[in-house]
């Protein structure tokens, strides 16, 4: 059975820093690409961040460009994300999630996106003074 | 960045009820690269179909899903009872992916 478990979420005031860790089992870590998805309170899901599977590329959105970092470590199963800079809007639950799959673009055959299969149950971070 | 429109914000049904959800891109999906989520309150989204009519692996036939271009639909046949809750389309066509805000199916 696949299972994501995310921790590491709490209360950090503005400026601060977190790591997230997100602990997978029952299928083969190291052969997927995994991402970061967040949800703030009452809102819909934003995706955050993605790492391939041998943690060679990493991708951001902009919103947390240059104060996130994603890494991930295959030998002992497990997805980070180094939270920096932490801004008031950066308050949600972070789910880590498998992906299930991708889309490509038609013209130059690079990725275009991707879905998710499995997600963990989440961790939330709240930036609070 | 596509953005993905879903109506109604809320949708009043009864169980055994057919519900029928709507999902507008702000442009065309490229290759129907639309996925469509189920999430229940304190939990994580379960992937309900891809590929716009692909369901996930033990997903249910009565949800099915249609459409392509810029205009996308998810079918529930039949309401059961574990049906209620909240469902999101995403795009992965075009980067970055992005979700839609939404729609509740709520028991009336």
């Amino acid at each position: 059975e696949v299972q994501l478990v995310e921790s590491g979420g709490g209360l950090v005031q503005p400026g601060g820093s977190l790591r997230l860790s997100c602990a997978a089992s029952g299928f083969t870590f190291s052969s997927y690409w995994m991402h970061w998805v967040r949800q703030a309170p009452g809102k819909g899901l934003v995706w955050v961040s993605r790492i391939n599977s041998d943690g060679s590329s990493t991708s951001y959105a902009d919103s947390v460009k240059g104060r996130f970092t994603i890494s991930r470590d295959n030998a002992k199963n497990t997805l980070y994300l180094q939270m920096n800079s932490l801004r008031a809007e950066d308050t949600a639950v972070y789910y880590c999630a498998r992906e299930g799959g991708r889309g490509y673009d038609i013209l130059t055959g690079y990725t275009s996106g991707y879905y998710f299969d499995y997600w963990g149950q989440g961790t939330l971070v709240t930036v609070s003074s | 960045e596509i953005v993905l429109t879903q109506s109604p914000g809320t949708l009043s049904l009864s169980p055994g009820e057919r519900a029928t959800l709507s999902c507008r891109a702000s442009q065309s999906v490229s290759s129907s690269y639309l996925a469509w989520y189920q999430q229940k309150p304190g939990q994580a989204p379960r992937l309900l179909i891809y590929g716009a009519s692909s369901r996930a692996t033990g997903i249910p036939d009565r949800f099915s899903g249609s459409g392509s271009g810029t205009d996308f639909t998810l079918t529930i046949s039949r309401l059961e009872p574990e049906d209620f809750a909240v469902y999101y389309c995403q795009q992965y066509g075009s980067s970055p992916v992005t979700f839609g805000q939404g729609t509740k199916v709520e028991i009336k």
